[in-house]
Formats: structure tokens, C-alpha cells, sequence
């Protein structure tokens, strides 16, 4: 199984600043037949379900707000929120998708 | 609009039975693999099941095999979940989602708001 590590487990950032969250995969989640990175982040807020903001490690969902982006390959990808605003304060968790699903353990970001 | 509802949690004993199910709408049902992720109370997200778009084929974490089982009527626009032999360690907030792409990308662009499952005597 590909193990999902998040980091930090939480962060505190000011409204405005960046925000960056971490992702490690145990094993490489670039599939060589298309060169994609089987990677997408979710944005979960207390009492509802998750949303899903990226996929393919980098691709913006229709409606996500600029300020998130995603970068990475192979084995480290990083969920960046370019200026924090309150409605931001959420879990943040990245996915796998190159094999059976799994979840990283999840970032919480607060003001 | 796309919209996923689940139904059927519950308090339910250790070694109980329990179904789920997700009334899905406003997109074409059949065009989608559809899964359960699951949330323990205060906990991160689990993928528990996905089956294909006929329902010819599923599979399930190695947590769950053998004692749950997904299926969908496409002529109803539902999802199912049943769950047998039910541990405390079940209990979670049960995710219906909808797999982004026809083929199974297993990734997830819809959820629904979840069913809260409670194993406890």
C-alpha cells in the first residue's frame, strides 16, 4: 500500500499570508505512461464533507479560487495558499490515486 | 445540480447489520464508479469500497472485506453499502462520492453529507 504523510499536522497563519502544506508518498505516484502525478487535495471544514480543490497534483478544480495551487512530483507535493482568507480554515488532506486510495492524515489550517 | 444523500445510519450492536444507502441526482448515474470513504469521529479519511458503473465489479479495503458489500441499482439512481458483522471500529460518518470519470479515476469530484454509523452495546 502507498502510505500518505502530511505536514505540518497544523499551522496558524495570518490572514493574507501563505500557507503551505506538505505531502509525502511512500512510493512514486508518476505514472510513466502518461506522466501524471496521481495526487489530488481536498478541503474539508468542520461539519461538511470534503471538496475537492485539485487533482493531478497541480490542476485547479472549476471555481477554486486562484490562490490555491499545487505543485510537486513523484514522491513530495505541496498545497500552497497564496493569501489566507477566513473562509480557508479547514483540514486539508492530499489523496493517492495511483493504486487503491488512500488519504493523508490531514493538515488543519487556522488564523 | 449534482447531489448524493445518504440514508440509513444508525446506533446499531457489535455484530449487527446495517445497509446504506445514497440517493444520487442531476447527473447521469450510469456514467460513474461510485465509493464509500469513511470517517471515524475526529478522524482522517478512509476509502472503504467502489464499484464500476454496471455493478459487474467492486472492491473494498482490506479492513472491510468479507463483511461489507457495495452495490448499485442503476434503475433507481442508488448506491447501497450493507454491512455485516459490525465492530466498534466501524463507526464512523459513511461518504457516498462519485468518481470523477467514467473508467474509474478514483478520485472523488462529489460527495454527499454523509450517514453517521455508531457500533456500541
Amino acid at each position: 500500500d502507498i502510505v500518505m504523510t502530511q505536514s505540518p499536522d497544523s499551522l496558524a497563519v495570518s490572514l493574507g499570508e501563505r500557507a503551505t502544506i506538505n505531502c509525502k508518498s511512500s512510493q512514486s505516484i508518476l505514472h510513466s505512461s502518461n506522466n501524471e502525478n496521481y495526487l489530488a487535495w481536498y478541503q474539508q471544514k468542520p461539519g461538511q464533507p470534503p471538496k475537492l480543490l485539485i487533482s493531478w497534483a497541480s490542476t485547479r478544480e472549476s471555481g477554486v479560487p486562484d490562490r490555491f495551487s499545487g505543485s510537486g512530483s513523484e514522491t513530495d507535493f505541496t498545497l500552497t495558499i497564496s493569501s489566507l482568507q477566513a473562509e480557508d480554515v479547514a483540514v486539508y488532506y492530499c489523496q493517492q490515486y495511483y493504486s487503491a486510495p488512500n488519504f493523508g492524515p490531514g493538515t488543519k489550517v487556522d488564523i | 445540480e449534482v447531489q448524493l444523500v445518504e440514508s440509513g445510519g444508525a446506533l446499531v450492536k457489535p455484530g449487527g447489520s446495517l445497509r446504506l444507502s445514497c440517493a444520487a441526482s442531476g447527473f447521469t448515474f450510469t456514467n460513474h464508479w461510485m465509493h464509500w470513504v469513511r470517517q471515524a469521529p475526529g478522524k482522517g479519511l478512509v476509502w472503504v469500497s467502489r464499484i464500476d458503473s454496471g455493478g459487474t465489479s467492486t472492491s473494498y479495503a482490506g479492513s472491510v472485506k468479507g463483511r461489507f458489500t457495495i452495490s448499485r441499482d442503476n434503475a433507481k439512481n442508488t448506491l447501497y453499502l450493507q454491512m455485516n458483522s459490525l465492530r466498534a471500529e466501524d463507526t464512523a460518518v459513511y461518504y457516498c462520492a462519485r468518481d470523477v470519470g467514467p473508467g474509474g479515476a478514483y478520485y472523488f469530484d462529489y460527495w454527499g453529507q454523509g450517514a453517521l454509523v455508531t457500533v456500541s452495546s
